[in-house]
């Protein structure tokens, strides 16, 4: 149980264009879910956490309209990279929590964004 | 905030030796510590976690252990195997809030 899928898993794409990715609960109700960027041999950094049906919730210096997110049901969250350039290229994770049922966040298997 | 410490960065251990983890946090209304697998190119799993109202838990050949007075988390991990080599992370949090992560441990077994 508490499988999360991520979809691309790898995705290439030229400066200036925007990306999306998907981020889904196979088995659960994600009540909350999680973007986060990792950089080589760094440590995840969280971006924005998202409720389903209310706007998210961005971290510090992460653009909330650069990178954009849709929590629009319990199994599906989006982040959308607009206007990508090379400096977005990174790993994104997403994780998935049902708080109903207590704090643990659940990964996905995450997202390879490379912008030429 | 929250800020989680831990150490070290990276470990290399014989084979079928034990390996210790340590991480340090400084909000003592943080009452949730998770440690995650991160294998290469890969999302973290979660092994265990383990919460405030618990000194020491164990799954098989992993263990966490809290002290809450002085706000430090280790994970064990007995009779390594190669298998066990990855990055792992540690993280603190509050009831349904955020985690934050420490920096990461890179785990190396050598057979």
């Amino acid at each position: 149980g508490a499988v999360v899928s991520q979809h691309p898993s790898r995705v290439i794409c030229k400066s200036g264009t925007s990306v999306k990715i998907e981020c889904r609960s196979l088995d659960f109700q994600a009540t909350t879910m999680f973007w986060y960027r990792q950089f080589p041999k760094q440590s995840l950094m969280l971006m924005a956490t998202s409720n389903e049906g209310s706007k998210a919730t961005y971290e510090q210096g992460v653009e909330k309209d650069k990178f954009l997110i849709n929590h629009a049901s319990l199994t599906l969250s989006t982040l959308t990279v607009t206007s990508a350039h090379p400096e977005d290229s990174s790993f994104y994770i997403c994780s998935a929590r049902d708080t109903r049922r207590g704090e643990t966040q659940y990964f996905g298997p995450g997202t390879r964004l490379l912008v030429l | 905030g929250e800020n989680v410490e831990q150490h070290p960065s990276t470990l290399s251990v014989q084979e079928g030796d034990s390996a210790v983890i340590k991480c340090t946090y400084s909000d003592s209304a943080s009452n949730y510590f998770p440690w995650y697998k991160q294998e290469l190119g890969k999302g973290p799993q979660l092994i265990i976690d383990i919460r405030s109202n618990v000194g020491e838990k164990k799954d098989q050949r992993i263990a966490v252990t809290l002290n809450k007075t002085a706000k430090h988390f280790s994970l064990h991990i007995t009779e390594t195997q190669p298998e066990d080599s990855a990055v792992y992370f540690c993280a603190a949090g509050q009831g349904a809030q955020k985690l934050v992560f420490g920096q990461g441990t890179r785990l190396t077994i050598n057979p």
